[in-house]
């Protein structure tokens, strides 16, 4: 148990679909990452929230739409995906914005666009 | 921009083969952290170095931090199947991000 909860585990989805990857914690932290892992490049940093605010957007394309409705819960709305968004989604916490004392990831969600 | 460089990318070896991952870079981090992660699961947090020079061990894993606070290493001795996985390390940099390395993939083979 990572203390970290990511659903779903797998998703594949047309280009035309609208899906949500879903995060939760209940270890009491205030921040909240998306984060894209594709083969060969490290992890690109997308989207933070502190305090259900979001702090940072990281030149993140329209068609995905993070959401925080409150300290526990964090969303990735996507819509009209294309293939080359396909990786795996990671989600974050850590007790405060800054990186000190760690991030706590989910299990990830592995995205596949067809 | 910072960045991390972490070496090798891959590295296959025997059980009971010590190893050491590098992770460098021209800018100075506030803190560091190594993380491994294993097929179809995230990252796990392994350890947090603060202080330059400073150095941890964790069983037969040892992290140091350089003392200008822009490089660590990774030493694993007598490497098991079981550590097996995705060595990643990331900096804290000057605007409170997590920068991460491009990662390390171990095999240790049995």
């Amino acid at each position: 148990e990572t203390g970290v909860t990511q659903t779903p585990r797998h998703l594949v989805m047309g280009m035309t679909n609208k899906k949500s990857l879903k995060c939760e914690q209940h270890l009491g932290h205030n921040a909240m990452y998306w984060y894209k892992q594709s083969a060969k490049k490290p992890l690109e940093l997308m989207f933070v929230y502190s305090l259900e605010e979001r702090v940072e957007n990281n030149s993140v394309p329209s068609r995905f739409s993070p959401e925080c409705p409150n300290s526990s819960h964090l969303f990735l709305h996507l819509h009209t995906l294309q293939p080359e968004d396909s990786a795996l989604y990671l989600c974050a916490s850590s007790a405060r914005q800054l990186g000190n004392g760690g991030y706590t990831f989910g299990s990830g969600t592995r995205l596949t666009v067809v | 921009t910072q960045l991390l460089e972490q070496s090798p990318q891959f590295l296959s070896i025997q059980e009971g083969e010590n190893l050491t991952v590098y992770c460098n870079s021209s800018s100075v981090f506030s803190s560091l952290q190594w993380y491994r992660q294993e097929p179809g699961e995230g990252p796990v947090l392994l350890v947090t170095v603060v202080t330059g020079g400073e150095v941890k061990k964790l069983k037969r894993l040892t992290f140091q931090f350089g003392d200008a606070r822009k490089d660590s290493s990774l030493h694993i001795t007598a490497a098991q199947p079981g550590d097996t996985g995705l060595y990643l390390c990331a900096g804290e940099g000057n605007t409170g991000k997590l920068i991460f390395g491009q990662g390390t993939t171990l095999q240790v083979k049995p």
